[in-house]
C-alpha cells in the first residue's frame, strides 16, 4: 500500500512566521502534491512536482513556495503566515499524472 | 471553464436503505475521473478510477458508473461504516495532473 505521511497532524503559528510542511512518500512515485481543504471550497492544488527540483503552480500558489530535493519528499513553505492561510493541508502523490492521487491525513494548521 | 458538481450534499440513509450519490461535470476532454472516501479528520482514500463512458467498478457495496456527463456511485444495502463524505474529482487531458474535486456529498447511514 502506498503510504503519504505529513510530519505533523496539528500545527499552530503566529501570523508573519515562516511555516514548513513536510510531506514523505514511501512508493518511489514521480509526482506530488499540495492541496488544501476549506469548507465550502472543497480540496485547492496549491503547487504539484512530477520530478526532483521541478514543480508547477497550482491554482493557488500565492503566499506559498515548494521544495523537492529528493524523490520521496515535497515540502510546503509558507512564506510569511497570514491568517487565511488557516486550513487543513494534505499531501498526495501518484505514480504517473493519469493514475490515481494518494493523500496523507492531512496537517491541519491554524495561524494565530 | 471545467467543474464538478456533486448531489445531494448530504444523504442520511437507513442501514440496508439503497441510493445513489450524482457527480456531474464539464471538462474539455477527461483524462479520468475519481471517487475518493473521506472520514472526519483524515484524508482521502481512493476507491475507483474511470476513464471512458460505459466503464463501471465495483468493490464491495460500492459500484461506479461513468456517462459522458456524469458519474454516479451506487451504494447497495449500506452499513453504519460506510458513513464518510465521497469525493468526486475529475483529470482533463490538458489539465496535467491536476484533479478537480468536487464539494462532496457527506453519506450518514443510520443502524
Amino acid at each position: 500500500d502506498v503510504k503519504v505521511t505529513q510530519s505533523s497532524r496539528y500545527l499552530v503559528k503566529r501570523t508573519g512566521e515562516k511555516v514548513f510542511l513536510e510531506c514523505v512518500q514511501d512508493m518511489d512515485h514521480e509526482n506530488m502534491f499540495w492541496y488544501r481543504q476549506d469548507p465550502g471550497l472543497g480540496l485547492r492544488l496549491i503547487y504539484f512536482s512530477y520530478d526532483v527540483k521541478m514543480k508547477e503552480k497550482g491554482d493557488i500558489p500565492e503566499g506559498y513556495s515548494v521544495s523537492r530535493e529528493k524523490k520521496e519528499r515535497f515540502s510546503l513553505i509558507l512564506e510569511s503566515a497570514s491568517t487565511n492561510q488557516t486550513s487543513m493541508y494534505l499531501c498526495a502523490s501518484a505514480s504517473q499524472l493519469n493514475q490515481p492521487q494518494h493523500f496523507g491525513d492531512g496537517t491541519r494548521l491554524s495561524i494565530l | 471553464e471545467d467543474q464538478v458538481t456533486q448531489s445531494p450534499e448530504a444523504l442520511r440513509l437507513q442501514e440496508g436503505e439503497s441510493s445513489s450519490l450524482n457527480c456531474s461535470y464539464t471538462v474539455s476532454g477527461l483524462r479520468g475521473l475519481f471517487w475518493y472516501r473521506q472520514d472526519p479528520g483524515k484524508g482521502p482514500e481512493f476507491l475507483f478510477t474511470l476513464y471512458s463512458a460505459g466503464e463501471e467498478k465495483e468493490k464491495e457495496r460500492l459500484k461506479a458508473t461513468l456517462t459522458k456527463k456524469e458519474s454516479f456511485l451506487h451504494i447497495t444495502a449500506p452499513k453504519p461504516e460506510d458513513s464518510a463524505t465521497y469525493l468526486c474529482a475529475v483529470q482533463g487531458i490538458n489539465q496535467g495532473g491536476k484533479l478537480i474535486f468536487g464539494q462532496g456529498t457527506e453519506l450518514s447511514v443510520k443502524p
